[in-house]
């Protein structure tokens, strides 16, 4: 499968444990974008990386999130400290470097659920 | 800034009917948008999408989507809805400016769920 893999598909995880997400991009995509979608609602943008660089940040994510892709491959996020309000799907999209407006790749998703 | 509307939480059509879900937007400078379909626990699918020419976009699974100017709307349409195109769609539009060539995050409207009748 060469899509955009995530890692879990679902976690549980009690209120103010640490989390780690992992997301695969397609292999020749150089940029990198992590979403948040709860019940109901669209998807929100998260954070957005274009190769190792960290470029843009929502001011959705607090102190507790921090993500990282250090070899402009794969990406990490982590949630420190989770709250209730934590739950959601974490989506992760990927997009190739060439053209002006090509489309973004979703992987599946990880389920958080904060209980 | 950028905005998305998509004015019906659902949509509901028979099998073999043409749909509609609506997307209204609002944007400085021109338009770039998207349809995304999303099926239960899973990501978001790309069907199609309108950048610049001509107004009606073909996209997958006999998706199509027109864009207007004047009215700022990018509806997706089908001709004959089939029950496996019961699913949440979402509309998009590119954030930013246009000629920054880097960011290009996704504003999302809330979606429309799309229940198709056998």
């Amino acid at each position: 499968d060469t899509g955009v893999s995530q890692d879990p598909r679902h976690k549980i995880t009690k209120r103010g444990q640490n989390v780690t997400f992992r997301c695969d991009p397609i292999s020749e995509h150089n940029r990198l974008y992590w979403y948040r979608q709860t019940l109901g609602q669209g998807p929100e943008f998260l954070t957005y990386f274009q190769n190792e660089a960290q470029l843009e940040k929502s001011r959705l994510l607090s102190d507790r999130f921090s993500a990282e892709r250090p070899k402009g491959s794969f990406s990490t996020l982590e949630i420190q400290r989770t709250e209730q309000g934590d739950s959601a799907m974490y989506l992760c999209a990927s997009s190739p470097p060439w053209g002006t407006n090509t489309e973004a790749f979703f992987g599946q998703g990880t389920r958080l659920t904060v209980v | 800034a950028q905005s998305v509307a998509q004015p019906e939480d659902q949509v509901n059509v028979a099998e073999g009917n043409p749909l509609t879900v609506k997307c209204t937007y609002s944007v400085s400078g021109n338009p770039y948008l998207f349809w995304y379909v999303q099926y239960p626990n899973r990501g978001l699918q790309f069907l199609l999408k309108y950048i610049t020419g001509d107004n009606l976009v073909k996209g997958s699974y006999g998706f199509e989507a027109e864009f207007n100017k004047s009215q700022t709307s990018f509806h997706l349409k089908k001709p004959s809805a089939l029950v496996s195109d019961s699913a949440l769609y979402f509309c998009a539009v590119r954030d930013g400016p246009h000629n920054a060539g880097n960011n290009r995050k996704l504003i999302w409207g809330l979606g429309t769920s799309l229940a198709v009748n056998p």
